[in-house]
């Protein structure tokens, strides 16, 4: 999706909750998709990813569900822990075009001890 | 190297001045990226190495932004002339493989913030 302002979707969450980070990609044809987190002053770190041809895949407190649909992808993590506080990006990624990422706006996670 | 390193970290320059950004990718990655993220928003590809060649610049904002890659490795972006508008952190990122069906997880340096006054 475009970037459409300099203030990013927040989502404040309790120490233990699970918290569920929503996406919406652009093209019907992406065929990958990848989640990033984002602390501050780091550069983007892959968390999980998931083909279009799968609609679940788990990770370590991770799960990401693919809609494809209505082109809506999701980031669950469970039991969230500070460490998590973060911004999260999500990215579509085109094959035939080289592998380049086109990212989301990104929603910034806050958990609350 | 254990990963995808940038220099410098930060970079002030003034406007009208060159400036040079370096990136040295994850040994044997043969894919290498460099993004654009702007404050508070989400990344904005620039251009994609396969090996030393760029088969996708659509990416780069205007003829003052240029990139190389050498040896496979290294890859340099230059921005010439540069604006206020330029000012953003500039990231680097490499993966094993770029094309077909490979997995193509990008691993991602810390990034260059560069500041133009």
């Amino acid at each position: 999706g475009e970037s459409v302002g300099l203030h990013l979707p927040t989502l404040s969450v309790q120490e233990g909750d699970n918290s569920i980070i929503n996406c919406a990609y652009s093209n019907s044809a992406s065929d990958y998709f990848i989640w990033y987190k984002q602390e501050s002053g780091k550069g983007p770190q892959f968390i999980i990813d998931i083909r279009s041809n799968m609609d679940k895949r788990q990770g370590q407190r991770v799960t990401v569900l693919l809609n494809k649909t209505v082109k809506h992808l999701s980031l669950q993590i469970a039991a969230t822990q500070p460490g998590d506080s973060a911004v999260y990006f999500c990215a579509e990624n085109f094959y035939n075009q080289g592998g380049k990422l086109i990212f989301g706006q990104g929603t910034e996670l806050s958990v609350k001890p | 190297g254990a990963g995808v390193s940038q220099s410098p970290s930060n970079k002030v320059t003034e406007k009208g001045k060159d400036v040079e950004l370096r990136c040295d990718p994850i040994s044997g990655h043969t894919a290498l990226y460099w993004y654009r993220q702007s404050l508070g928003q989400g990344l904005e590809f620039l251009i994609y190495f396969q090996g030393n060649s760029a088969p996708d610049k659509s990416g780069l904002p205007s003829d003052r932004f240029s990139a190389e890659r050498t040896g496979g490795s290294v890859s340099t972006l230059t921005i010439q002339r540069t604006q206020q508008e330029d000012s953003a952190v500039y990231l680097c990122a490499s993966s094993l493989a770029g094309i077909g069906l490979a997995k193509n997880i990008q691993y991602f340096g810390a990034g260059t913030r560069l500041s133009v006054l």
